[in-house]
């Protein structure tokens, strides 16, 4: 099946510091997600991507849909300490089912 | 914003019994889907369910697994036998924006 594979797979930064991951694929996806999971809680959806190139903000959160259509990053500028927690990227593939396949997330700590 | 709510937060069971976890999704959302988490790995799929039939499922949905929507509000997934390596996050999504439940732990003994 499809396969992501997201980077890093853990960071340990001081507050303040910008923060990037990302995500790379062998296959396509047409839509690339990002998510914040804080412990024992769902995935909670913070940038979607429908259109390769495409750019999109959520506040201090910035996400790119990769040209080639197998890659994302998402960046985080100025953590704060509430940013920790673990992300995952998550791509759908063609169809119409709108199946994801999530990568294996980055674990995100924040030094105050 | 709508939310998918999700029913019981945790279920503990004893090993070969059955489990039914149960997900409202988001009214007038037409997919729902079933994604399972171990603890510290990757959230993974289960199924996809369309106009009251699975229409895609893993490897992992085998035949202890069941889906079905009763009564057109409710959508839950059923587990016949449980076993250990069942011990998992359950999470039910909605289509359209992909939205997730806040989920179900299950604790297999």
């Amino acid at each position: 099946g499809q396969q992501l594979n997201q980077s890093p797979q853990s960071m340990f930064i001081q507050e303040g510091e910008d923060v990037s991951m990302n995500c790379t694929s062998s296959s396509i996806f047409n839509t690339w997600l990002w998510y914040k999971q804080d412990p024992g809680e769902g995935p909670v959806l913070l940038i979607a991507l429908y259109k390769a190139g495409e750019l999109t903000s959520n506040g201090r959160l910035t996400a790119q849909f990769g040209i080639t259509r197998k890659d994302s990053f998402l960046n985080i500028s100025a953590s704060i300490p509430s940013d920790v927690g673990i992300y995952f990227c998550a791509g759908r593939g063609g169809g119409s089912n709108y199946k994801l396949t999530f990568g294996k997330g980055t674990l995100l700590t924040v030094n105050p | 914003e709508p939310e998918v709510t999700q029913t019981p937060s945790h279920q503990v069971t004893q090993m070969g019994q059955e489990v039914i976890l149960r997900c409202v999704p988001i009214s007038n959302h037409l997919y729902f889907y079933w994604y399972r988490q171990i603890l510290g790995q990757k959230v993974e799929f289960l199924v996809s369910f369309y106009n009251n039939e699975i229409s895609e499922k893993s490897e992992i949905f085998d035949d202890q697994f069941s889906v079905e929507r009763p009564d057109g509000s409710n959508f839950t997934l059923k587990i016949r036998s449980t076993k250990l390596e069942d011990s998992a996050m359950y999470f039910c999504a909605s289509r359209d924006k992909f939205y997730f439940g806040p989920g179900t732990r299950l604790l297999v003994l």
